[in-house]
């Protein structure tokens, strides 16, 4: 079945705990993306890649880091989560050159 | 100003009534116009996409585009409990490095009542 697994789908954690949130894809999609979901702001993107070893900052990066040392993994790394980075986040990818995202299930996180 | 506006709702319509859910933008640089629909604890999944002005029909759906006014719909028509879920405008531009960045409106929450 071709999909997007993210992984831990729930995590609570505190301030300052270094945490990986993984992301991976089985369609052999050259783009991923990172976004966080918050009300009232809709989704929003942190990072994305063009393909392996190609990535770039979305419209809100702070805080993040990412790589992308194999096509079909896409890691988010919250070197030292705060607070306000208490968000749903999702993982997409697609073809490249193709409109159509697809997402993930989410993953929900709480920073004390 | 954002440049994708959507009202947030939340909208509550009986079975088979129509919806009709919007989305305004200010970006000219829009090329693709897409719904995305989310439920409860899911990820967003695509819904419709368009390119160009004027209607795209899928089953009980339809995505109109107005470029002339910057404005994009999404009709359901005999809606269903099963409809209910919050729904997405995206909006797509190409990068300087030929990707695709899709900007999304923050979603209206539809609950259709039996």
């Amino acid at each position: 079945e071709a999909q997007v697994t993210q992984n831990p789908r729930y995590l609570i954690t505190v301030t300052g705990k270094k945490l990986t949130v993984t992301c991976s894809q089985n369609m052999n999609h050259e783009y991923m993306s990172w976004y966080r979901q918050d009300p009232g702001l809709g989704l929003r993107q942190i990072y994305y890649s063009m393909n392996v070893e190609v990535t770039d900052k979305g419209d809100v990066p702070e805080g993040y880091k990412v790589s992308r040392k194999e096509k079909r993994n896409f890691p988010l790394i919250l070197e030292s989560p705060s607070p306000n980075q208490t968000s749903l986040y999702f993982c997409a990818s697609s073809l490249w050159g193709k409109e159509t995202q697809y997402f993930g299930p989410g993953t929900r996180l709480l920073v004390l | 100003q954002k440049e994708v506006e959507q009202d947030p709702g939340p909208l509550s319509v009986p079975e088979g009534a129509i919806v009709s859910l919007n989305c305004t933008y200010s970006n000219s640089a829009f090329q693709y116009f897409m719904w995305y629909r989310q439920y409860s604890r899911k990820g967003p999944e695509l819904l419709m996409y368009t390119y160009s002005s004027g209607n795209k029909e899928d089953g009980r759906f339809t995505a109109q585009v107005d470029k002339s006014s910057k404005y994009i719909s999404l009709f359901i028509r005999d809606s269903q409990p099963s409809d209910s879920a919050t729904y997405l405008c995206a909006m797509s531009t190409q990068t300087t490095g030929g990707g695709n960045k899709l900007t999304f409106g923050t979603g209206t929450q539809l609950k259709v009542e039996l």
